[in-house]
This record gives structure tokens, C-alpha cells and sequence, in this order.
């Protein structure tokens, strides 16, 4: 499985868009990329996954390097619900979708 | 719908006492998965079930056995338990598992050993 690095943590302010990078530089062709999010005190939560192109749905968008070494989680507005830790993880076809998580990104959203 | 349960929430056992952790879930999902997640970690795979029927060793299974019980149901068994295995749970489904398939957590089982 490729690994990952994230920044230990960020922060953003109240209704500004927040990028979050993650390196996976020895990512397979096959790798999906998936990112999940931890609130705290809670389970993780599913935010987005992507192969090759760029992604959207309702909680964010996923941004795919052409290359696919590196991807970009964007939340476009974010919000003080939005304070959590963000993991990246690349998931190989292989691998039976089990997921393995880092230390991820701690996200802090300042009002 | 419920999503993914898991039974109990908070469980303080002592050195080699045993006990079940129990999950469910009700969206028809074939595949389960049970992780630890220590203090300041992300988490661990201790066992998954693939599908009904099967199951198969994560990264941690040591000191644990699970049992797919149906469709709906993935126990994992502590028979001894230790200090080291003082951890949170969580019990988590996805559709099938594929690479693309998106896991379904529960809210986790917060559990000490003495």
C-alpha cells in the first residue's frame, strides 16, 4: 500500500475554503484515493474518493494530481463542524478495501 | 435507518476477563471490519469479514477472535483480556470490499483494562 504524508495540522477560519494536501508519491495506477474524517469523539466518516479525475459531492471536492502522486481535499466554505482530523488514504484494488489510516491532518476552524 | 450499532458504548474489564464486543448494521452491507484506535493513533485493522461467511486477520488480531454471526452481525471476542488492549473500537461496514467501496463507522466501544 502507498504511503502518505499530510501535515500534522492546519488552520482555517469560519467560511473560507481550506485546502488539505496529502503526498502519496508511490501511489499504484489502480490506487483509489480516499479521504475520511474523524470529529472528535467520534467514528470516522467517509468525505470523498477518486481514481484519476477530479471529484465533487455535497461535503467536498477532490482534487487529483495529473501525475496522481498528490491529491488536495478542498472544503469550499468551511465551518466550525468541519474541525476534525482528515485522513488520506490510498486504497489498492488488492488489498480487499481495507483501510489504513495515518496520522492524518487535525484541522482547526477559527469563527 | 440505524446504520452501523455496536453494543456496549463504555466497558472497563479487569486483567484476563473476557468479553464480547458486538456490531451491526442495516444496510444490507456484505463486508465488516473491526479496528482499534489507541490514544493520539489513527486506526487499526484487527479483522475483517469480507462477506458472510468468511473472515480474515488485519494488522493487530492478536489477543482477538470475531465471529460473522449473519449478514448483519460481527462480534469481536476479547478471551483474556490485557492491559494493552485498553483502546477504543469501532465496528465499521462498506457494500463489498472493493478499493472504491466506502465504510460505514459506528460511534465505537470505549474500552479499559486494569
Amino acid at each position: 500500500d502507498a504511503k502518505t504524508t499530510q501535515p500534522n495540522s492546519m488552520e482555517s477560519n469560519e467560511e473560507e475554503p481550506v485546502h488539505l494536501p496529502c503526498n502519496h508519491s508511490t501511489i499504484s495506477g489502480t490506487d483509489y484515493i480516499h479521504w475520511y474524517r474523524q470529529l472528535p469523539s467520534q467514528g470516522p466518516e467517509y468525505v470523498i474518493h477518486g481514481l484519476t479525475s477530479n471529484v465533487n459531492n455535497r461535503m467536498a471536492s477532490l482534487a487529483i494530481a495529473e501525475d496522481r502522486k498528490s491529491s488536495t481535499l478542498i472544503l469550499h466554505r468551511a465551518t466550525l463542524r468541519d474541525a476534525a482530523v482528515y485522513y488520506c488514504i490510498p486504497i489498492s484494488s488488492s488489498n480487499t478495501g481495507k483501510l489504513i489510516f495515518g496520522q492524518g491532518t487535525t484541522l482547526q476552524v477559527k469563527p | 435507518n440505524a446504520g452501523v450499532t455496536q453494543t456496549p458504548k463504555f466497558q472497563v474489564l479487569k486483567t484476563g476477563q473476557s468479553m464480547t464486543l458486538q456490531c451491526a448494521q442495516d444496510m444490507n452491507h456484505n463486508s465488516m471490519y473491526w479496528y482499534r484506535q489507541d490514544p493520539g493513533m489513527g486506526l487499526r485493522l484487527i479483522y475483517y469479514s469480507a462477506s458472510e461467511g468468511t473472515t480474515d486477520k488485519g494488522e493487530v488480531p492478536n489477543g482477538y477472535n470475531v465471529s460473522r454471526l449473519n449478514k448483519r452481525e460481527f462480534s469481536l471476542r476479547l478471551e483474556s483480556a490485557a492491559p494493552s488492549q485498553t483502546s477504543v473500537y469501532f465496528c465499521a461496514s462498506s457494500e463489498a470490499s472493493r478499493a472504491y467501496n466506502e465504510q460505514f463507522f459506528g460511534p465505537g466501544t470505549r474500552l479499559t483494562v486494569l
